[in-house]
This record gives structure tokens, sequence and C-alpha cells, in this order.
């Protein structure tokens, strides 16, 4: 069953900054929130993750509400390399049983 | 920096024969996963791997078997091979200090 929901598509200009939303209203208290990225057939790339804090890194930030149940990943500056599917994952990491299980993410397009 | 390396990154084979998928983690991670993703599909994840054990396993077909040896590297194998495993085969890397997983290319495989 999918944990998370994202929208299917969306499109931002070049130069702008890509918002990228994402519900998990069941998250569970030692769940994260990861985010990933798959550039056309290539291999998913890892942007980044959080548990409650908001947290940002050389690609991205990543904004968790305060009560968990969404989150929005925020490319600040969108370029047309940035076009991928964006997969919003939820997983308790250190477990057994810490695979990826991929939802069906939002095909970003960056128009120039 | 160094990435996770997949070999072949492509392979054609004919049905009902065998193929094997080679994946050498980045240096000092110890845990491997195998995911699959069909055309038009997203990942799903097969097996994974923790310091030689198998950890978890996911909806890997029985003619699917792997493992992961002393040096980390894995191999998946794959007999009796069906056209409906015609697909991009990714494998992941993770240690056990920050269990952020990081894909590698894919192998391609093409089943004729």
């Amino acid at each position: 069953d999918a944990k998370t929901t994202q929208p299917p598509s969306m499109d931002c200009a070049e130069g702008r900054a890509a918002n990228l939303p994402c519900n998990h209203s069941t998250i569970s208290g030692n769940e994260y929130v990861y985010w990933y990225r798959q550039i056309h057939s290539q291999g998913p790339q890892y942007i980044i993750h959080g548990l409650k804090n908001n947290e940002t890194n050389e690609m991205a930030s990543l904004i968790i509400t305060e009560d968990r149940k969404s989150s929005t990943l925020i490319l600040p500056h969108a370029t047309l390399r940035d076009t991928a599917v964006y997969y919003c994952i939820v997983r308790v990491p250190y477990s057994s049983a810490s695979k990826i299980i991929f939802g069906s993410g939002t095909r970003l397009s960056i128009r120039p | 920096a160094a990435g996770v390396i997949q070999s072949p990154r492509h392979l054609i084979k004919e049905k009902r024969e065998t193929a094997t998928l080679k994946c050498y983690p980045i240096p000092r991670h110890d845990t491997v996963y195998w995911y699959q993703q069909g055309p038009g599909q997203d990942p799903q994840f097969l097996i994974s791997f923790y310091e030689k054990m198998q950890s978890d396993k996911g909806s890997i077909p029985d003619r699917f078997s792997a493992q992961q040896f002393s040096d980390y590297h894995s191999e998946l194998n794959m007999s009796s091979l069906e056209l409906g495993d015609s697909a991009l085969y990714f494998c992941a890397s993770s240690s056990s200090w920050t269990d952020t997983q990081y894909f590698g290319p894919g192998t391609r495989l093409t089943v004729l």
C-alpha cells in the first residue's frame, strides 16, 4: 500500500524554485521522509531526508510540517537537468526491512 | 567519489536462458539491495543482503537467486528467463552508519 501521495506531474520555469509536495498522513514516529529522483532510465539518485526538522543540502531543501503529515521538497533554482521523476518515500532506517518502496512519484518538467 | 558499479550494463538473452548480474557496492558499504524496473513502471524491491546474509525479500521469482560475497559484491542469478523479465535491474548499497541507499546505473536486460 502506498504510504505517500504525490501529484503525478508538475512543471516549473527554469531558474525558478520548484516546490514538490508530498502527503504522508499515516507516517509513524520512527519513519523518516526521503526524497529520490530518477532521470530517464538512470539509477535513482538520493536527494535528501529528514525526520521532523527542516533540512538543507547542496541539492535541495526539505520542509516537513509540524504534524509530519506532509512535506515539500524545494529545488531553489531549477535547471533543465532537474527534469526527472521525484519520489517521496517514508521508511524506517537502520531496520531489517529498510527497503525502499517506490510510489508513482511526480514527473517534474522544467521549461526553458 | 566512488559509486555503485553494475555489470554488465546491457545484456541480451533468449527465453529459457540464464543470466548473472553483478553489483559492486561503494567501498565500506555492507548492505546491498536489488530492484527491478519494468518498462513504464516504478522500481520494485527484490532482495537485500546485510553482511552476506539475506536481510529482506520482496517479490522475487523463485527462478531468481542472489548472494553477497565476502568482498561484499553481490550477484543476481536469473534462470529460465521469460519475456517479462526484460527490465532495468538496479543495485543499491548502504552502510550501517548512514543507511542511505545509493543506486548504481543499472543493467538493462532484454529477453528475446
